[in-house]
């Protein structure tokens, strides 16, 4: 497809344990965001990265969370002995670097249980 | 430090009549603006933009105002739509260096188009 691809959907996993979320962002997008929604919020910024340049990282809340991307392709969300308020639709989005306008994947949805 | 506000969590209106959602920010730097949409499981999509050299930008029945000297922009839709009741989040983005245009979005709210 050519939209931004995220996996999985949905992931419920036990208090404590490691998660990793995915991001396939569209061809040719130097710019990657990530954000998430916890329920009732807004978007919150986590981390972003644009092509050769060091990511933004001043959004993650603490240092179980990380992420990585390989040139402009793949980006993973790397979230460490999860806790319960991690839970949340996590979001990746897109963009060319020169346009500011982004394109989001459909988002996965955490659940610490 | 939030530099995108929107201070409306929730607003609610009659099918047929105007919505107008607001937005305001505190970065100067800011010299694009971008409206998005989000339905419930679903990722949000872009709606419309304004760079900050214009002052409006009309696309149907969407349009954007923008007001430099009071750091504020607003939303107008006109009719409004039962299918138009969504999260409309407001972005801003800077020029940081290079080709750099990280976005930074409000808390949204929530349009509830009434029929």
């Amino acid at each position: 497809g050519a939209g931004v691809s995220q996996s999985p959907s949905n992931k419920v996993t036990e208090k404590g344990k490691d998660v990793e979320l995915r991001c396939d962002p569209i061809s040719g997008h130097t710019a990657l965001y990530w954000y998430r929604q916890r329920l009732g919020q807004g978007l919150e910024f986590l981390i972003y990265f644009q092509g050769n340049s060091a990511p933004d990282k001043s959004g993650l809340p603490s240092d179980r969370f990380s992420a990585e991307r390989t040139g402009e392709s793949v980006s993973t969300l790397t979230i460490q002995r999860t806790q319960q308020e991690d839970s949340a639709v996590y979001l990746c989005a897109s963009s060319l670097g020169t346009d500011p306008e982004a394109f989001f994947g459909q988002g996965t949805r955490l659940t610490v249980v | 430090d939030q530099q995108v506000k929107q201070n409306s969590p929730s607003l609610s209106v009659q099918e047929g009549r105007i919505s107008i959602l607001n937005c305001d920010y505190t970065n100067s730097m800011f010299d694009y603006f971008l409206w998005y949409k989000k339905y419930p499981a679903e990722g949000p999509t872009f709606l419309i933009s304004i760079s900050s050299i214009k002052d409006k930008n009309e696309d149907g029945r969407f349009t954007v105002f923008l007001n430099k000297s009071a750091k504020h922009l607003s939303l107008h839709i006109v009719p409004s739509q039962p299918g138009d009741s969504a999260v409309y989040f407001c972005a801003a983005s800077a020029w940081s260096g290079g080709s750099n245009y990280k976005l930074t979005f409000g808390k949204g709210t929530l349009l509830t188009v009434n029929p």
